[in-house]
């Protein structure tokens, strides 16, 4: 299987700050990566998919980057809806796994 | 727009079998490119996903799994299932249905359902 690592696993953070998130796989995966936002009591909701490719009705102060084993998840700008938790997850190969969260606290 | 919701026993007791169905609305479970997959999430073990199924019938699981789960594709009730044998505390978690979309990017999910495993 292939290992997913997220750091940090929280950050506590402000309005208007940029965050940088960043995920490892344990493998290659090229730029089949994905993150996901999840709310407390929520499903995930996809932002990013193919390591840079911006979900429809995402914000764009969202964006993602990488390839092959590190990849990252910017948020400019943060908004007060975007304290949640964010995993990482690759779809090069089954089975599918995830990175353990990032969790956003406000500062 | 695509919606899809679990249903099934929030309570199942050890060494049971968990069955869990997701209607699906919005899209065709015979829509090609979509892989109808199941998630599950606990606070111990995060996310994991359980495996999926497509409309040929095609099924994968994760190998820790695979001896005790089955998907299944109900087209005329635009559904799928699944079916989790001998459970244990350790299955207790939010079991999500979701589509997976070339088995590129899970881009619709249910809103979960807990289930608790417990005599």
């Amino acid at each position: 299987d292939i290992q997913m690592t997220q750091s940090p696993s929280s950050l506590s953070t402000s309005v208007g700050d940029r965050v940088t998130i960043t995920c490892r796989a344990s493998q290659s995966i090229t730029t089949y990566l994905n993150w996901y936002q999840q709310k407390p009591g929520k499903a995930p909701q996809l932002l990013i998919f193919a390591a840079s490719f911006l979900q429809s009705g995402v914000p764009s102060r969202f964006s993602g980057s990488g390839s092959g084993t590190d990849f990252t998840l910017t948020i400019s700008d943060l908004q007060p809806e975007d304290f949640a938790t964010y995993f990482c997850q690759q779809s090069h190969s089954t089975p599918l796994t995830f990175g353990q969260g990032t969790r956003l606290e406000v500062k | 727009q695509v919606h899809l919701q679990e249903s099934g026993p929030g309570l199942v007791k050890p060494s049971e079998t968990l069955s869990l169905t997701c209607a699906v609305s919005g899209v065709s479970v015979t829509t090609g490119g979509s892989y109808w997959t199941w998630i599950r999430q606990s606070p111990g073990k995060g996310l994991e996903w359980i495996g999926y199924i497509y409309l040929n019938g095609k099924v994968d699981y994760n190998p820790p799994l695979q001896s005790r789960a089955t998907i299944s594709l109900d087209t005329s009730k635009n559904q799928f299932s699944l079916s989790l044998t001998s459970v244990t505390a350790a299955d207790t978690a939010i079991y999500y249905c979701a589509r997976d979309r070339g088995i590129t990017k899970i881009d619709f999910w249910g809103q979960g359902s807990l289930v608790t495993v417990s005599s």
